[in-house]
Formats: structure tokens, sequence, C-alpha cells
């Protein structure tokens, strides 16, 4: 079984100042994890993602994760905010073998002038 | 390459009516995925296709529900009789074995009066 967590359901940050979104997992195996973004009346975005190679992945717009398999998290972060980071995100998580993604409820991030 | 397509982007209907919504893969993708997404539900799996197959259809919600793959290139989810309900965004999504990650259309915003 697999299942994602996200901890806020909303944040909020003034511009240029650092953003933190939460993500717990759930998995039974080695899992692949994914943050994607959805800008309003718009589809979803690949930022990143994670498949068992390097801890910490870096993607695009300035974001990065870091897997943490001690705490089963994978957390999003960018140094700086910008206005058009303001959207909503989705960690999502994946199995070996496992041809469907499990999606989390989403972080709505508004982005304050 | 133009992304996944999916069409049409608005669906307007009366409760009862049949309603097609269409999704063409990014060529050479081999897997093909239909979600629904709500405020209530956030982002749920209808089902997926490998190699024009139906592999998993356990989030179907019921028979009112069917979805073809004739194709390499085409699906359509197919709705009948359609409810207020069913009012949601569909998307469609597609990938390769080989990749995990899936990528998505624009979506369908369906709305059931």
């Amino acid at each position: 079984a697999q299942s994602v967590t996200q901890l806020d359901s909303h944040v909020s940050v003034s511009e240029g100042t650092p953003v933190l979104l939460r993500c717990n997992y759930s998995s039974s195996y080695s899992p692949s994890l994914f943050w994607y973004v959805q800008h309003p009346n718009k589809g979803l975005q690949l930022l990143l993602k994670y498949t068992s190679a390097a801890t910490l992945v870096k993607g695009i717009n300035g974001f990065e994760a870091e897997f943490k398999k001690s705490e089963t998290s994978f957390h999003l972060t960018k140094p700086s905010a910008h206005m058009s980071d303001a959207a909503e995100y989705f960690c999502v998580v994946t199995s070996p073998g496992r041809r469907a993604l499990t999606f989390g409820s989403g972080t709505r991030l508004q982005v304050q002038p | 390459d133009a992304g996944v397509i999916q069409s049409p982007r608005h669906e307007v209907t009366e409760m009862g009516q049949e309603v097609t919504l269409r999704c063409k893969p990014i060529s050479g993708h081999n897997s093909l995925f239909w979600y629904r997404q709500t405020m209530m539900r956030g982002l749920e799996l209808l089902i997926y296709f490998n190699n024009n197959v139906p592999i998993d259809d356990s989030g179907m919600p019921e028979d009112r529900f069917s979805a073809k793959m004739p194709n390499a290139s085409f699906s359509t989810l197919k709705i009948q009789p359609s409810e207020p309900r069913d009012s949601a965004v569909y998307f469609c999504a597609s990938n390769t074995r080989d990749h995990n990650e899936q990528f998505f259309g624009p979506g369908t915003r369906l709305t059931v009066l």
C-alpha cells in the first residue's frame, strides 16, 4: 500500500522569502516520489522527481526536495518565492512495478507582495 | 511534441445526456491514464491502459462510466447518463514503461446541470 500526506492545505509566504511545503509518504517498497504543480485552470506540470538516485533532487524554477527515508519525508523547498509560484502543489508517490500514481491532497501556495 | 491533447476543454451538459471526453497521448507513450479532480476528493485515478489494454479500472465510479482505447493515439472516456455529481475536471496523462513520471493534458472541465 502507498499513501501521501501533505501536512498543510494552505501556505502563505511573502515574495522573496523561503518556501517549505511538507510531504510525508508511506510505501511498502522503495518509492518514487514526485512534486507536481498546478496553476489555476491549468494541467499538472512535473516539478521534480526522486527515483532512488541522489536524495537531494533539483527541479525546475529553483525548487528542490530532499528524500529522507528515516523521516519518510519529501519536503519541497525554494530559497526565495516569486509571485509566479502561486499555485497548488501535489506530492505524489508510486512504487516499483506500480503504474498508477497516488496523489496527496495538495497544498495551495499563496505569495504575498 | 504537442504534449497530451484533450478535447473538449470545457463541456456543459444537462443531466441524463451522454458525454464523451477525448485524449490523444504523447506519440510513443504506451500507457494512458484517466484522472478526475474534484474539490471533495482531490485527484483520483479512474482507469489506465498499457498498450491499449485496460489494466486497472477499479477507480471507475460506476457502470455509467466507460473508457476505450481503440489505438495507441486515441482514448475516450464516456459517461452515460451523466449526473450533476460527475461535474469535475477530467485529466488524461501518458507515459512509457521506462519512465514512471506522467505527462498530463490540460484537462476537460465538465459541468452537468
